[in-house]
């Protein structure tokens, strides 16, 4: 199994709601990614999780919480979102950090 | 300016062109990356490389550290390789500093 899988594709959310983004993978890698991508713009990243300890936080807002629960699962947890948050939302996964990434579908995010 | 810059920024090609891409950067890394990007989001990892050079298929990455310098080739480009390239600088923890991307057209 070489798939980044995230969940959901698509979201839209009020600034008032709470949501989670989900990525899994199930290749044993243990450095795990966040990436935000506006339109037309290269990513941007946020986290980087290195055996399950948050080892790079890109200054992102305390709106957005990202959680790894275990080497497989890696979440965003979004509070009080603004509409300029509205992007894609990359996750990536690689065996080692500095390792080549896997990163999955995304989840389009629309705040309104 | 930049630490990844890519050129050109835009690029269109007439199928069966060899097609040339150019990254430079002004940090450190410890590896060089090239991805691709088609309409829609995923990202798909072609090339990770320190040194020298690497193929896949119709796709080489050459990279000189010296220069800070990379180039990806495509040979024979065909309709399908119509998408966006992204170089990106890779830090020791895994970190990608990200050029602007170049979109590639082939037409038939």
């Amino acid at each position: 199994d070489t798939e980044v899988t995230q969940t959901p594709k698509h979201l839209v959310m009020g600034m008032t709601n709470k949501k989670s983004l989900k990525c899994e993978q199930h290749m044993g890698h243990r450095a795990m990614y966040w990436y935000k991508q506006k339109a037309k713009k290269p990513p941007e990243l946020m986290f980087v999780y290195s055996y399950e300890k948050l080892s790079i936080n890109e200054s992102v807002p305390s709106r957005f919480s990202p959680e790894c629960p275990n080497s497989s699962l890696l979440n965003l947890h979004l509070h009080a979102l603004q509409p300029e948050d509205s992007a894609l939302y990359l996750c990536a996964s690689s065996q080692y950090n500095s390792y080549e990434q896997y990163f999955g579908p995304g989840t389009r995010l629309t705040v309104t | 300016k930049n630490e990844v810059e890519q050129s050109p920024q835009n690029l269109t090609a007439q199928e069966g062109e060899f097609i040339t891409i150019n990254c430079s950067y002004s940090v450190g890394i410890s590896a060089l990356h090239w991805l691709q990007q088609h309409p829609g989001g995923g990202i798909v990892s072609l090339f990770m490389l320190s040194s020298g050079k690497k193929k896949h298929g119709r796709l080489i990455a050459t990279i000189n550290i010296q220069e800070k310098h990379s180039s990806l080739h495509i040979t024979a480009s065909h309709p399908r390789d119509s998408a966006v390239y992204i170089c990106a600088a890779g830090g020791s923890q895994g970190n990608l500093i990200f050029g602007k991307g170049t979109k590639l057209s082939v037409k038939p």
